[in-house]
């Protein structure tokens, strides 16, 4: 059972990039999530969604897309990289009232 | 806009010591998560707490809720060294989804 996986783990990109992060779940769960997580910080949410075809802002979305086709997978996009988005990006997973499942984390610089 | 602030940050102690750790948060919510951090490393769930008055325990360590003072505690018992990590909670704003506000996290470092 894999659980929460993302790709890539590393990447770097150049300011005004553009990038997608994978994230698939094989739990079946309805609800996905993607967090950033910046230095010695704990993790904002950025969209999330209750199942496939619903997406919606959660508290920093600015500079981000995503969709959710299929209740696996719920990639992020990056439009236009900018410094700011240099941060650790975590993908998870639930049920309702259940805790969350969450993945390897992407590192993701700008530059 | 919920708040939730947890103390201390940061927390060295000796093997074999109890500490607690304290989590406050702003709005009301009877819903809250603790996560251990590894450094470098993913969030592993360590309890969930979804109703006032909720303990959880798991070896060394004990969580609670009291949602009217909105205070989460989490307990170490006799620390050893492997508990070295960093502890976040995190509350549910209770809107449908599992939104949550996480804290800043504790780094707790156990020295021998």
């Amino acid at each position: 059972n894999a659980g929460v996986t993302q790709t890539p783990k590393f990447r770097i990109l150049k300011i005004g990039q553009s990038m997608t992060l994978q994230c698939t779940q094989d739990m079946n769960h309805n609800y996905m999530y993607w967090y950033r997580q910046d230095p010695g910080m704990g993790l904002k949410l950025i969209y999330y969604s209750v199942g496939a075809g619903i997406t919606d802002k959660g508290e920093v979305p600015n500079g981000y897309n995503v969709s959710r086709s299929t209740t696996e997978d719920f990639p992020l996009r990056l439009e236009l990289a900018a410094p700011s988005q240099t941060s650790v990006y975590f993908c998870a997973s639930s049920l309702t009232n259940t805790e969350a499942f969450f993945g390897q984390g992407t590192r993701l610089t700008v530059v | 806009e919920l708040k939730v602030e947890q103390n201390p940050l940061f927390l060295s102690m000796q093997e074999g010591k109890n500490y607690t750790i304290y989590c406050n948060y702003s709005t009301t919510s009877d819903r809250l998560y603790w996560y251990r951090q590894d450094p470098g490393k993913s969030l592993e769930s360590l309890f969930v707490l979804l109703s006032n008055g909720a303990v959880k325990q798991e070896g060394r360590l004990m969580a609670s809720l009291d949602t009217k003072a909105r205070l989460s505690t989490l307990h170490i018992t006799a620390a050893v060294h492997d508990l070295s990590a960093t502890y976040f909670c995190a509350v549910d704003l209770n809107q449908g989804a599992q939104k949550l506000v996480f804290g800043q996290g504790t780094r707790l470092t156990i020295n021998p």
